[in-house]
């Protein structure tokens, strides 16, 4: 099955600094989904971004499908910006399902 | 509602125990799936609904676990004669299930099994 890696696994980052966190795939994906989980274990949607770019306020994401990878910038990081960044890749097939990655853990320290 | 909803939120139950977890999908959703997250497997996918087809059931991880939905809206997760490694959180979303299968999630319910 198609595997999916995050890195760096953990980043600690000072409240006004940016950030990049990759995904990387190992197949061709249909879909592709950046979520936050917030301290409360909510799986927040960031981006729906099979391919191409989107920007949401201070986040933006990237996705180079023939690439195989997808980077989520963060850029003026908050510190209700902590939590856990999951990538979640749809690998298509009859089921829909998402495979995540193991996550980019954050903390942004004031 | 607004967004998917379970219940309850936290269940702690005794090694042996069946147990039944809800999730209400958002309204005009046709997709659910179910999805685990434990500290030692990360977040994995037990089963998949979609309108009327028949579930896929490949994720479930025993013969203990079952899932329904009825009226293609509401569905049950039961875990039967529950162990202490079926402790997880339990996560239920939801999508239209079009060109953009963009799925929302709902709060989890968290297993504990003493």
């Amino acid at each position: 099955g198609i595997q999916v890696e995050q890195s760096p696994p953990d980043l600690i980052l000072q409240e006004g600094a940016n950030s990049t966190l990759r995904c990387n795939f190992s197949d061709s994906v249909n879909n592709l989904q950046w979520f936050h989980q917030n301290p409360w274990g909510q799986l927040i949607n960031l981006f729906y971004i099979p391919s191409g770019t989107k920007q949401n306020g201070r986040l933006s994401a990237t996705t180079v499908a023939t690439e195989r990878y997808s980077l989520l910038y963060i850029s003026s990081s908050q510190t209700t910006d902590s939590g856990v960044y999951f990538c979640a890749v749809e690998g298509g097939g009859a089921t829909n399902k998402l495979i995540f990655g193991t996550g980019t853990l954050l903390a942004v320290q004031p | 509602g607004a967004g998917v909803s379970q219940s309850p939120s936290n269940k702690v139950t005794e090694k042996g125990k069946d147990v039944e977890l809800r999730c209400d999908p958002i309204s005009g959703h046709t997709a659910l799936y179910w999805y685990r997250q434990s500290l030692g497997q990360g977040l994995e996918f037990l089963i998949y609904f979609q309108g009327n087809s028949a579930p896929d059931k490949s994720g479930l991880p025993s013969d203990r676990f079952s899932a329904e939905r009825t009226g293609g809206s509401v569905s049950t997760l039961t875990i039967q004669r529950t162990q202490q490694e079926d402790s997880a959180v339990y996560l239920c979303a939801s999508s239209r299930q079009t060109d953009q299968n963009e799925q929302f999630f709902g709060p989890g319910t968290r297993l504990t099994v003493l």
